[in-house]
């Protein structure tokens, strides 16, 4: 299996801007994840999805962030407008129905310069 | 939601053996203990997990006493490429769901030649 994939794996762009991140879960998985990684705030889960249905967004930090699951092979997480403060590394994962605890598959990220 | 501490950094030499504790005094009956590793610029990979006793795999072991109130991680023989920080999770997917889980800063391992 490839592994979760992530486009672009770096992306610059200035204030104002649209981005969109791009997420492919690994094949068989019906749980994706997106997450945002700084030195400050550390990882934090922005918003999870399950069968492709949206099921936890509180951790989406504002109304410019918005993530779609149109099918069980691809995501996107869009920000609009983009500012400097959402610079980081954004990290999709994804899982299977399991039981019990995190077992996550992360993949190798897009990190996001905003100017 | 079981509240996690583990040490900021530890030091070690290759080929020791390295155990990094987590304490987890209120774990709930239905959680599971979960251990990440992540390395510089690259996303955090899924170690091991397990609930009680000991689970081993190919990557390490977890060591789980029976209050469960800590659990071990122990990498045997560490090479200078286990140098990552490693995070340790508790929860139970199936009633808190995974908004309450947190990655905490975890505990970066330096292995020293």
């Amino acid at each position: 299996d490839a592994g979760v994939i992530q486009s672009p794996r770096h992306e610059v762009t200035e204030m104002g801007q649209e981005v969109t991140l791009r997420c492919k879960p690994i094949s068989g998985h019906d749980y994706l994840f997106w997450y945002r990684q700084t030195m400050m705030r550390g990882l934090e889960l922005l918003i999870y999805f399950n069968n492709n249905v949206p099921i936890d967004d509180s951790g989406m930090p504002e109304d410019r962030f918005s993530a779609k699951m149109p099918n069980a092979s691809f995501s996107t997480l869009k920000i609009q407008p983009s500012e400097p403060r959402d610079s980081a590394v954004y990290f999709c994962a994804s899982s299977r129905q399991v039981a019990g605890g995190y077992e996550q598959y992360f993949g190798p990220g897009t990190r996001l310069t905003v100017t | 939601l079981a509240k996690t501490t583990q040490p900021i950094s530890m030091d070690s030499y290759e080929g020791q053996e390295v155990n990094i504790t987590c304490s987890h005094n209120n774990i709930a009956t239905n959680d599971y203990i979960t251990w990440y590793q992540q390395f510089p610029s690259q996303g955090p990979r899924f170690i091991i997990q397990g609930y009680k006793t000991k689970v081993t795999n190919e990557v390490a072991s977890l060591f789980i006493p029976a209050d469960r109130k800590s659990s071990t991680l122990s990498l045997p023989r560490v090479s200078l490429s286990d140098t990552a920080v490693y995070y340790c999770l508790v929860g139970d997917r199936n009633s808190g769901g995974y908004q309450k889980v947190t990655f905490g800063t975890g505990t970066k391992l330096q292995v020293i030649p």
